[in-house]
């Protein structure tokens, strides 16, 4: 595609459910990457992806938080029983891996857990 | 603990002047920056980078400088335009193989007036 899409671009969830997030990068990259992003910071990283392996997932905040990418395109963020200090966006974000550090960044899915 | 840090949450200017927004890290293993701009409702989007074998990088009205002794980089724009007026993310990466990875700062809002 033209761009990093994101979907559910909003979710509301109550506190407890499980909810996956879709990421769907710019078609010809490699390397995928989430981020997490609570209000008034910066992103912060979560995992990331080169094709369907995933080398680090060291800021995955608990067991609760997963991710994967089974065939190296569309990747899905899935938080089980989820509570309240969950509510963020959560970005994700793909580059080409050849030696850039530049991400593309998608709109984000703002999660809100009530 | 904060590796970027952004000090200044906003900057006001006038059009035509210059912007000057600052950021400062404490990993001395950072090797790569990079500046995001954010609009509203959108994700962050690549503006400029530098390595650190350079001093400067320069791309139009943008120009970047990375001072690596006082660990501090700042993005001027020149001349301010009010289509500038947008969140700055200052980001890096690099060192101990995590070159993948950006730590990113709080974010400045710039809002240059007509």
């Amino acid at each position: 595609g033209a761009g990093v899409s994101q979907s559910p671009r909003y979710k509301v969830t109550k506190r407890g459910q499980d909810v996956t997030l879709r990421c769907d990068p710019i078609s010809s990259h490699a390397t995928l990457y989430w981020y997490q992003q609570a209000l008034g910071q910066g992103p912060e990283f979560l995992t990331y992806f080169n094709y369907e392996a995933q080398p680090d997932k060291s800021g995955l905040p608990s067991d609760r938080f997963s991710a994967e990418r089974p065939e190296g395109s569309i990747s899905t963020l899935t938080i089980q029983r989820t509570e309240q200090r969950d509510s963020a966006m959560y970005r994700c974000a793909s580059s080409s891996g050849m030696g850039t550090n530049e991400q593309f960044f998608g709109p984000g899915t703002r999660l809100t857990v009530l | 603990d904060q590796q970027v840090k952004q000090n200044s949450p906003s900057l006001s200017v006038q059009e035509g002047r210059i912007s000057i927004l600052n950021c400062d890290y404490t990993n001395s293993m950072f090797d790569y920056f990079l500046w995001y701009k954010k609009y509203p409702a959108e994700g962050p989007t690549f503006l400029i980078s530098i390595s650190s074998i350079k001093d400067k990088n320069e791309d139009g009205r943008f120009t970047v400088f990375l001072n690596k002794s006082a660990k501090h980089l700042s993005l001027h724009i020149v001349p301010s335009q009010p289509g500038d007026s947008a969140v700055y993310f200052c980001a890096a990466s690099g060192g101990g193989g995590s070159n993948y990875k950006l730590t990113f700062g709080k974010g400045t809002l710039l809002t240059v007036n007509p």
